[in-house]
């Protein structure tokens, strides 16, 4: 399988306590994204990572989220001092270059998280 | 405030017939824009795109349509089938610094029935 690859799939976990998500992209991208997605919401944005330079983050990402990419290949995302509201799938996505004719980015499974 | 917008949360039509989901934009600085299928539990696949210099992209059954005056895309899906039956994401992206990221809609569930 060369997509993008997410783990774990399913994750349950009770508030407050602290949670990772691994995600692998496809081998020949450079870049990598996080998005977020609710129930009846499309996928949010969240990070993006050029190699292992975090270029772009958003508002959404709070002090409790951090993203790496250490060595330019897969990416953690972390959660710190999990709330309810943070119960959502978390989206992997990787690309070739910038989203334009050609150059798509393809997603992985995703990541579900239920705080509890 | 929602850049990308699909009003309609849901559709229904009869195998063999033609589906038509649609999306608006606000962003005139929007210059590519995307379909995405999901089924439940899983990642959004990929389906189709456009470019702002084209009103028109096919392949297969599916053809996209841009109207740029009108900030409106649409999917045409003919003819459909039930294993198109999955949630539509239509997704738009700008090419400046900010183009690295893609504004999705709340997507469109469509229904084909037998």
């Amino acid at each position: 399988d060369t997509g993008v690859s997410q783990d774990p799939r399913h994750k349950i976990t009770k508030r407050g306590q602290n949670v990772t998500f691994r995600c692998d992209p496809i081998s020949e991208h450079n870049r990598l994204y996080w998005y977020r997605q609710t129930l009846g919401q499309g996928p949010e944005f969240l990070t993006y990572f050029q190699n292992e330079a975090q270029l772009e983050k958003s508002r959404l990402l709070s002090d409790r989220f951090s993203a790496e990419r250490p060595k330019g290949s897969f990416s953690t995302l972390e959660i710190q001092r999990t709330e309810q509201g943070d119960s959502a799938m978390y989206l992997c996505a990787s690309s070739f270059a910038q989203p334009s004719s050609g150059n798509t980015i393809y997603f992985g499974e995703g990541s579900w998280l239920t705080v509890v | 405030d929602q850049q990308v917008k699909q009003n309609s949360p849901s559709l229904s039509v009869q195998e063999g017939r033609i589906s038509i989901l649609n999306c608006d934009y606000t962003n005139s600085m929007f210059d590519y824009f995307l379909w995405y299928k999901k089924y439940p539990a899983e990642g959004p696949t990929f389906l189709i795109s456009i470019s702002s210099i084209k009103d028109k992209n096919e392949d297969g059954r599916f053809t996209v349509f841009l109207n740029k005056s009108a900030k409106h895309l649409s999917l045409h899906i003919v003819p459909s089938q039930p294993g198109d039956s999955a949630v539509y994401f239509c997704a738009a992206t700008a090419n400046n610094n900010a183009g690295n990221m893609l504004t999705f809609g709340g997507g469109t569930r469509l229904m084909v029935k037998p």
